[in-house]
């Protein structure tokens, strides 16, 4: 069945230092991938998205390329900050499972100044 | 506009009692869904209403039901409860629920079963 495999965290970081949070997929299609964060004390947010193979997604200076080759959607973001302190998660959607997202069980960040 | 909204926020219940949670969609949004999310693990498909029908279901047991009512608002019902049915539950909406459409997610109604 699909399933999606993150990095271990927690993953502690300087501010401005590099991010990258692995995040890899067994998949029989072509699933859509997406990258969602959880902020302390609220709920689930869309960070970014991918639907196709070699599909670069971006927003709040995070990106995520969809690589069907090595069946990855690696998290990256250049300098972070203490406000991007959250858990991560990367999820896939079947194309013939509408709605049904298969997530990774989060990773944890914490930037610190 | 509004989110997505669910009630109740927490609640506590002992084993073997019943439980019903509340979702309403983002105006417009026709799709629901709900997960299931235990502390440290990523959300658990449960169901995916769209337009009243259940679309899909994951592997969880009959205790587990749905439905979802004319005005897109939905309830996940949880009979017979077992102390493992203690997590964070999430219901997310959506326009139509295709594959490539972005998800909303509520706040979650977090259950504590005794």
């Amino acid at each position: 069945g699909d399933s999606v495999t993150q990095m271990e965290g927690p993953v502690t970081l300087s501010e401005e230092a590099f991010l990258t949070i692995n995040c890899t997929y067994t998949a029989t299609g072509y699933p859509s991938l997406f990258w969602y964060v959880q902020y302390p004390g609220e709920g689930l947010q869309l960070l970014l998205k991918a639907t196709k193979a070699d599909d670069k997604g971006s927003n709040k200076g995070f990106e995520a390329t969809y690589r069907k080759e090595t069946t990855s959607f690696h998290l990256e973001k250049g300098s972070v900050q203490v406000s991007d302190s959250a858990v991560y998660f990367c999820a896939l959607v079947y194309n013939t499972n509408a709605g049904k997202s298969t997530f990774g069980d989060g990773t944890t960040l914490t930037v610190k100044p | 506009d509004a989110g997505v909204t669910q009630s109740p926020t927490h609640l506590i219940k002992t084993r073997g009692q019943h439980v019903t949670l509340r979702c309403s969609p983002i105006s417009g949004h026709k799709s629901v869904s709900w997960y299931q999310q235990v502390l440290g693990q990523g959300p658990q498909f449960i169901f995916q209403y769209y337009e009243k029908e259940e679309r899909g279901r994951g592997n969880f047991p009959d205790r587990f039901s749905a439905r979802q009512f004319p005005n897109y608002s939905s309830e996940l019902n949880v009979n017979a409860l077992l102390l493992g049915d203690s997590a964070l539950y999430l219901c997310a909406s959506s326009l139509a629920g295709t594959p490539q459409e972005t998800q909303y997610f509520g706040p979650g109604t977090r259950l504590l079963v005794l």
